[in-house]
């Protein structure tokens, strides 16, 4: 079974602070992840991929893995009350039909 | 904006009644996808599809059929509603990107309510 873990939250932050949210997942055979961010009401929208070992930046958002870990995060700098939703973490095992993923931490930046 | 449509967008249908919903999509990606969302339980993957006529179980796939008769629609019927469908359904998209990886794109979602 192949699991990806996110801690539910909530999560709170002040407006202008790092926030920092976290996945594990469970099978070393794992080859792209995503993170996707999901506000109240609507359908996730993909915002960060990451294929290889170490940093990714866009923006605010840096995307950090380490597969000898097991682990992938999302940094979201400068956080706004705009970044307040869920954010799910993805896995994909190299084909179009393994995607798997996480339940989603809740993120909420408090101005 | 990943050119995903689907239809309806909201639902209210009585116990019993079939139900198919719709998704389309202008992005002539190869694999489309069926998922359910529900609070506590994430996204869980209904069914999809690798090309026309060509489609496979997911997790939550009891209940549930699905048709592609055409590279960018995806059907999903509720043969007897049941109030254990009442969810939030989303259709995704995916096919192998410039750097050799699928990513998965959604769609605007359908809430379905049984009644």
């Amino acid at each position: 079974q192949k699991e990806v873990e996110q801690n539910s939250g909530p999560l709170s932050v002040p407006e202008g602070a790092i926030a920092s949210l976290n996945c594990t997942y469970s099978d070393r055979v794992s080859q792209s992840f995503f993170w996707y961010r999901q506000y109240s009401g609507k359908s996730p929208e993909l915002i960060m991929s990451i294929y290889s070992n170490g940093d990714k930046e866009d923006g605010r958002f840096t995307a950090q893995l380490n597969k000898a870990s097991q682990y992938v995060s999302l940094l979201i700098r400068d956080s706004q009350p705009s970044d307040s939703a869920t954010y799910l973490c993805a896995v994909n095992y190299g084909t179009g039909n393994q995607f798997y993923f996480g339940t989603g931490t809740s993120l909420t930046v408090i101005p | 904006d990943a050119g995903i449509t689907q239809s309806p967008r909201h639902k209210v249908t009585e116990t019993g009644t079939p139900v198919t919903l719709r998704c389309h999509q202008t992005e002539n990606h190869r694999y489309m996808y069926w998922y359910r969302q529900d609070p506590g339980h994430g996204l869980r993957l209904i069914h999809y599809s690798y090309g026309v006529k060509d489609t496979d179980k997911g997790e939550v796939s009891d209940g549930y059929s699905v048709s592609r008769s055409k590279t960018e629609d995806f059907l999903l019927t509720l043969e007897s509603a049941t109030s254990s469908q009442t969810s939030v359904y989303f259709c995704a998209i995916s096919d192998l990107g410039q750097v050799s990886s699928y990513e998965q794109y959604f769609g605007p979602g359908t809430r379905l309510t049984v009644t």
